[in-house]
């Protein structure tokens, strides 16, 4: 079954604790992304990647870093956790042609708060 | 940067009526696409409109791309209860340097009353 597997779906943690979401895809896709959702603000691009080695920053990529030393996996790593990165984060991948973006498959979601 | 915004951000219907939310962007879009999230769920993807003037329709829901390509609806005729959740649109920029880039609206909660 195609999917994006994200883990873990829940996560409670301290400020200043390292933490690590993992993403994986078995698409073969070749774009991946993160994004964080909050209410009222819909889903913002954190951190995105065109392929293997190749990552860019999205719209709030303050407080998070990305790899992508493979093409399946993106790890979203969060060094230094603060509450105000509570939120619902979504991993997702898509088909990429040119700029052209086919339409994402999502994660099921990590909802993490940081107390 | 682009801007996408989508009203409204609630609507609340009695099982049957329609239903229809908008998506406007601040650029001239490559394509839109839009996703349906349940409640508790993730976004599924819905659809990609990548013509002027493009319309779609999937059983119930119809889907419109403007002449302009700036913006886009969502309209759902006789809404059912299994239609409950939040409908997001995600624009991907004309302007060739956004390499896959999707922004995404604030998305519209449907509630459907049975």
């Amino acid at each position: 079954e195609a999917q994006v597997t994200q883990n873990p779906r829940y996560l409670i943690t301290v400020t200043g604790k390292k933490l690590t979401v993992t993403c994986s895809q078995n698409m073969n896709h070749e774009y991946m992304s993160w994004y964080r959702q909050d209410p009222g603000l819909g889903l913002r691009q954190i951190y995105y990647s065109m392929n293997v080695e190749v990552t860019d920053k999205g719209d709030v990529p303050e407080g998070y870093k990305v790899s992508r030393k493979e093409k399946r996996n993106f790890p979203l790593i969060l060094e230094s956790p603060s509450p105000n990165q509570t939120s619902l984060y979504f991993c997702a991948s898509s088909l990429l042609i040119g700029t052209n973006n086919y339409g994402y498959t999502f994660g099921s979601g990590t909802r993490l708060t940081v107390v | 940067g682009q801007q996408v915004m989508q009203i409204p951000q609630y609507q609340h219907v009695q099982e049957g009526e329609d239903f229809t939310t908008y998506c406007n962007s601040s650029t001239t879009l490559s394509n839109i696409q839009w996703y349906k999230q349940r409640p508790g769920g993730h976004p599924v993807f819905l659809i990609q409109l990548v013509k002027s003037g493009e319309v779609k329709k999937q059983k119930r829901l119809t889907f419109q791309f403007g002449e302009a390509k700036k913006n886009s609806s969502l309209h759902i005729t006789a809404t059912q209860t299994t239609d409950v959740g939040t409908y997001f649109c995600a624009g991907l920029a004309r302007d060739g340097t956004s390499y896959g880039k999707l922004t995404f609206g604030q998305g519209t909660i449907l509630t459907v009353h049975p």
